[in-house]
């Protein structure tokens, strides 16, 4: 069974930074690109970023709204992935998600874990 | 970045109806197009990627369309476990964009 699972998050003040954790488990994760998505409270959907796998050389991409702040890492051994969240503002506010990415979307996702920036 | 319309935001049918979904693309992009389910609470769940290719699971009254800029979601006949608020993603250059959702709700 494929499992996802989201850890990390919490209450932050404006400026701060913050590591979310994504472990993983029942599939091949060095085989899969790994996405983050988050909803803030009430909204839509924000696809933020992504990793690539060995073969792509572990490129990232990501949101211009998180670019040169937020950072996906990930680690095959550990079948983990991180997103390391810095210079956070009250907009960062959401749930965040991991994805499993499987024909070019994600298509299997954790919980979610809820950041809240506030001061 | 490529921009996804959705419409409608919202909607209001029975159970049985015919319910249909647009997403428009601000440019092309090919059928690189998903589209997700959403209960509240819950993490989405992918019903179809590559436009029109169902997810393996999902029941086959969940239909995907279209290409290059227009694209539809289709439930065939509405049943209760289907109101839920779904959302299209296009994957084809990055940033991947949602749509905007579209919450169905019972009339």
């Amino acid at each position: 069974e494929v499992q996802l699972v989201e850890s990390g998050g919490g209450l932050v003040q404006p400026g701060g930074s913050l590591r979310l954790s994504c472990t993983t488990s029942g599939f091949a994760f060095s085989e899969h690109y790994m996405d983050w998505v988050r909803q803030a409270p009430g909204k839509g959907l924000e696809w933020v970023g992504r990793t690539k796998t060995k073969l792509y050389s572990y490129t990232t991409e990501y949101a211009a709204s998180v670019k040169g702040r937020f950072t996906v890492s990930r680690d095959d051994s550990k079948n983990s992935l991180w997103l390391q969240m810095n210079s956070l503002k009250t907009e960062d506010t959401a749930v965040y998600y991991c994805g499993r990415d499987a024909n070019g979307s994600p298509d299997d996702w954790g919980q979610g874990t809820l950041v809240t920036v506030s001061s | 970045d490529i921009q996804m319309t959705q419409s409608p935001s919202s909607l209001s049918a029975s159970v049985g109806d015919r319910v249909t979904i647009t997403c428009r693309a601000s440019q092309g992009i090919r059928n690189d197009l998903g589209w997700y389910q959403q209960k509240p609470g819950k993490a989405p769940k992918r019903l179809i990627y590559g436009a029109y290719t169902l997810q393996s699971g999902v029941p086959p009254r969940f239909s995907g369309s279209g290409s290059g800029t227009e694209f539809t979601l289709t439930i065939s006949s509405l049943q209760p476990e289907d109101f839920a608020t779904y959302y299209c993603l296009q994957y084809k250059s990055y940033p991947g964009t949602f749509g905007q959702g579209t919450k169905v709700e019972i009339k």
